[in-house]
């Protein structure tokens, strides 16, 4: 399969954790996206790479995430001190051309 | 600043009944407007993308869209409704930063169901 690859597919931790999330994309993307969908809404942009230089960050992505991009391959995103309100669906999409982005399966997240 | 707006959170059409899901947007620019799908447990799939050509666009399984500049509007159609089809369907923008970035805006999405 030489779609768009998340990892882990679900992830339960206590409020106060740090996790990691994977995403990887479609070899020879240049741009990847992460995105965040909660219940019930679309998702909403987080962040976006084109190749390793994070270009944008959404006013969503707090102090305590991080992504990155090394080698502008795969990417990995980081919530540190995990708040149940981050407990969603975390979405990456990697592109060639801006006007199609191919999503990956997501990682669902769930703070308790 | 780029919105959309999807007039119905469900809409329930009974199989091989016409399909109508209704979007409308907000954007400061000329836009450039998708519709995605999204199937439980699966990722979200692009049906089919406006990027200021044809007015009419034609996508997969059959779903069509018209983007009508004067209503600002890019409704969905089928002619015909097929169990496969009942998903989730968002209404999706594309906007444009001074970064350069170009990442999507999502309606909150129309739930599709098909009754047999």
């Amino acid at each position: 399969d030489t779609g768009v690859s998340q990892d882990p597919r679900h992830k339960i931790t206590k409020r106060g954790q740090n996790v990691t999330f994977r995403c990887d994309p479609i070899s020879e993307h240049n741009r990847l996206y992460w995105y965040r969908q909660t219940l019930g809404q679309g998702p909403e942009f987080l962040t976006y790479f084109q190749n390793e230089a994070q270009l944008e960050k959404s006013r969503l992505l707090s102090d305590r995430f991080s992504a990155e991009r090394p080698k502008g391959s795969f990417s990995t995103l980081e919530i540190q001190r995990t708040e149940q309100g981050d407990s969603a669906m975390y979405l990456c999409a990697s592109s060639l051309a801006p006007d199609e982005q191919f999503f990956g399966p997501g990682t669902r997240l769930t703070v308790l | 600043a780029q919105s959309v707006t999807q007039l119905d959170s469900h809409v329930s059409v009974s199989e091989g009944t016409p399909v109508l899901l209704r979007c409308n947007y907000s954007s400061s620019y000329s836009p450039s407007l998708f519709w995605y799908v999204q199937h439980p447990n699966k990722g979200l799939q692009l049906l089919l993308k406006y990027t200021s050509a044809a007015t009419l666009v034609k996508g997969i399984n059959g779903f069509e869209a018209e983007f009508k500049k004067s209503e600002t509007s890019f409704h969905l159609t089928k002619p015909s409704a097929h169990m496969s089809d009942a998903a989730e369907y968002f209404c999706v923008v594309r906007y444009y930063s001074g970064g350069g970035a170009d990442g999507l805006t999502f309606g909150k999405g129309t739930h599709l169901i098909i009754q047999p």
